[in-house]
């Protein structure tokens, strides 16, 4: 079955300094990918999906992310961290077009410090 | 659009009751689903609704728990004598369906936090 995982659980960066969350998938089919955002208190906003087009995603807030078949990941990237991006972000994993099948990493949780 | 509601955005019960939690997908949406989501964990797929059929059901969704969408619209999750272990945040996600092979992806509500006394 299919699954992700994100390698760290928290994540800390300064204001203005490079995002990386990391995530790295298994799927026996070519995959579709997704980040979502979670505030507290707040459901999952999409972040930026991967279904096959472009392997390099951009997304809302800035955010983009890089498929590598090769290396099973899709990790998460922002250039400069603003004070509003501390929140969770999930990785998640389709392999069917109705994504009744998705499964999502445990989230990591990234702070920004001023 | 005014985005995925669900009611009540938090609930807290004694262990033996039942409970109900409703969602409101977005409007044009047919396709439900629910989710469960315990502290520090991603969410965990529970069951999925295409219009008003119930397509698949988790291994998480014990005999306890029952989920309808009567008309296709808003969709009921039911817990009958509540255990601690049900304490969690119940999401529910709406998708379209606009091309066989099109994936839509999956807008979600805000949640319903269930506490078990």
């Amino acid at each position: 079955a299919q699954s992700v995982t994100q390698l760290g659980s928290h994540v800390s960066v300064s204001e203005g300094a490079l995002v990386l969350l990391r995530c790295n998938y298994s799927s026996s089919v070519p995959p579709y990918l997704f980040w979502y955002v979670q505030y507290p208190n707040q459901g999952l906003q999409l972040l930026l999906k991967y279904t096959s087009a472009a392997t390099l995603v951009k997304g809302i807030n800035g955010f983009e992310a890089e498929f590598k078949k090769s290396e099973t990941s899709f990790h998460l990237t922002k250039p400069s961290a603003h004070m509003s991006d501390a929140a969770e972000y999930f990785c998640a994993v389709s392999e069917t077009h109705n994504n009744n099948d998705m499964r999502f990493g445990a989230g990591t949780r990234l702070t920004v410090k001023p | 659009d005014t985005g995925v509601s669900q009611d009540p955005r938090h609930k807290i019960t004694k262990r033996g009751q039942n409970v109900t939690f409703r969602c409101d997908p977005i409007s044009e949406h047919n396709r439900l689903y629910w989710y469960r989501q315990t502290l520090g964990q991603g969410p965990e797929f529970l069951t999925y609704f295409q219009n008003e059929a119930q397509l698949e059901k988790s291994r998480l969704l014990s005999d306890r728990f029952s989920a309808e969408r009567p008309k296709g619209s808003f969709s009921t999750l039911e817990i009958q004598r509540t255990e601690q272990g049900d304490s969690a945040m119940y999401l529910c996600a709406s998708s379209s369906r606009t091309g066989r092979r099109s994936n839509q992806p999956q807008h979600f509500g805000d949640g319903t936090r269930l506490s078990i006394l």
